[in-house]
């Protein structure tokens, strides 16, 4: 079982609408970050978030919109995306930024925008 | 610019069938090498992390290496649960890129029974 909770798993959502994506984990780690994975490719950096501060930002479209309530949730909130959005989207924790490459994924939510 | 290569994109083997995957890398100063197993429609696993040139893990039928300008994750006797995607990835000591990975495309492993 994964450490890193991602939901909802699956969203389908039309160009207009606002949905959050939502991640938790309890291991600790002080460093969390957001993922883009289309099909047959690898994952592509979005943000990166150390001590709930945000330290990178990969020119993200502001359309998404990450937070960082605390030390333990990321969230990731969505509003005017377009169909070229859709994708698998990983959450990843690690202990700290200096240990970037050994990453914690969530199972990642599946978003179809219509 | 820093860069990392997998070959071969895919590979079928038979079960207890031992190959290796390859992952070139370009990179400004080697921070860490690490390699991840994801399966379909799942987040990837960390496997290793490699250092320094030389260096060798081992996780039951996985060894990964790791030379100055490559690494091999060696599968020996495979079996059909080893099929998976199999990433590498780079962490850069110097410049921008120290606090994130730069991904290869990965390796598609299939092994059949």
């Amino acid at each position: 079982d994964t450490e890193v909770t991602q939901t909802p798993k699956h969203l389908v959502m039309g160009m207009t609408n606002k949905k959050s994506l939502k991640c938790e984990q309890h291991m600790g780690h002080r460093a969390m970050y957001w993922y883009k994975q289309k099909a047959k490719k690898p994952p592509e950096l979005m943000f990166v978030y150390s001590y709930e501060k945000l330290s990178i930002n990969e020119s993200v479209p502001s359309r998404f919109s990450p937070e960082c309530p605390n030390s333990s949730l990321l969230n990731l909130h969505l509003h005017a995306l377009q169909p070229e959005d859709s994708a698998l989207y990983l959450c990843a924790s690690s202990p700290g930024t200096s240990t970037a490459g050994e990453l914690f994924f969530g199972e990642g939510s599946r978003l179809t925008v219509l | 610019e820093d860069q990392v290569t997998q070959s071969p994109e895919a590979l079928r083997l038979q079960e207890g069938e031992s190959s290796s995957l390859n992952c070139s890398y370009t990179v400004s100063g080697l921070r860490g090498l690490f390699w991840y197993r994801q399966d379909p429609g799942k987040g990837p696993e960390f496997l290793f992390t490699l250092y320094s040139a030389g260096e060798e893990k081992e996780k039951e039928r996985l060894k990964a290496t790791l030379t100055k300008k490559e690494s091999f994750l060696h599968i020996t006797a495979p079996k059909p649960e080893d099929s998976a995607t199999y990433l590498c990835a780079v962490q850069a000591r110097y410049g921008g890129a120290t606090n994130k990975l730069i991904f290869g495309t990965g390796t598609l492993l299939a092994v059949q029974p």
